[in-house]
């Protein structure tokens, strides 16, 4: 299947622990983002990466960080891992010839 | 900053009638704007795209419009069913050249049978 996909689904980990997500696309896609959905269901952009630039949502603290191996995959790892932190996280790609972004299904992060 | 306004939270209709969403945005008029539906414990699928330039955009069932004076877009769900039951999440061009999306945060719309 062509698609966005992302390990893994459920992650449930404790206050303080580091972590990673992994997110890869098969679509041939350049560019790759990160985004966060928190309980209210508001969706919003943490990162956007192409192999040449990274741009960094203002917001976004800096325990978070994005590794991008090739250009297929994009990972997530946060460090020292907050109770603010649980919400789920989607991957998403686009093509540069195009506007519409493709989301994966998403990874629920629960911190305790 | 651009913020968005998607006027319901939520919007429950009965099947076959017309579902009308509304999208407003404060500040500049983006190149672009684009509906998404998200499914519960899914993440979010492309739906339509119309452009500042463009008044109005089809596709089967669905229609966009944009008004860039009243900074509004309206997205339409023709002849509904309850498997149009879903969030539909509005989104916006934030400018740039990766093209990153400011997203408001979406009406849930349940059609009832």
């Amino acid at each position: 299947d062509t698609a966005v996909s992302q390990t893994p689904k459920y992650l449930v980990t404790q206050m303080g622990n580091d972590k990673s997500i992994k997110c890869e696309q098969n679509l041939g896609h350049d560019t790759m983002y990160w985004y966060k959905q928190d309980s209210k269901k508001f969706l919003k952009i943490m990162f956007s990466y192409n192999n040449k630039e990274l741009i960094i949502n203002e917001t976004v603290p800096n325990r978070f960080s994005p590794k991008s191996p090739d250009k297929a995959h994009l990972n997530l790892h946060i460090n020292s891992l907050e109770l603010g932190d649980s919400a789920v996280y989607f991957c998403a790609s686009r093509s540069s010839g195009a506007f519409e972004q493709y989301f994966g299904p998403g990874t629920r992060l629960t911190v305790t | 900053s651009q913020k968005i306004e998607q006027n319901s939270e939520a919007l429950n209709i009965q099947e076959g009638k017309t579902a009308t969403l509304t999208c407003n945005y404060t500040n500049y008029s983006p190149a672009y704007l684009q509906w998404y539906r998200q499914d519960p414990g899914r993440g979010p699928v492309f739906l339509l795209l119309i452009r500042e330039n463009e008044k109005e955009k089809r596709k089967e069932r669905l229609k966009v419009t944009f008004d860039t004076t009243l900074k509004q877009s309206l997205f339409h769900i023709t002849a509904s069913q309850p498997a149009d039951s879903a969030t539909y999440l509005c989104a916006l061009n934030k400018g740039g050249s990766q093209g990153n999306l400011i997203f408001g945060k979406g009406t849930k719309l349940s059609v009832k049978p």
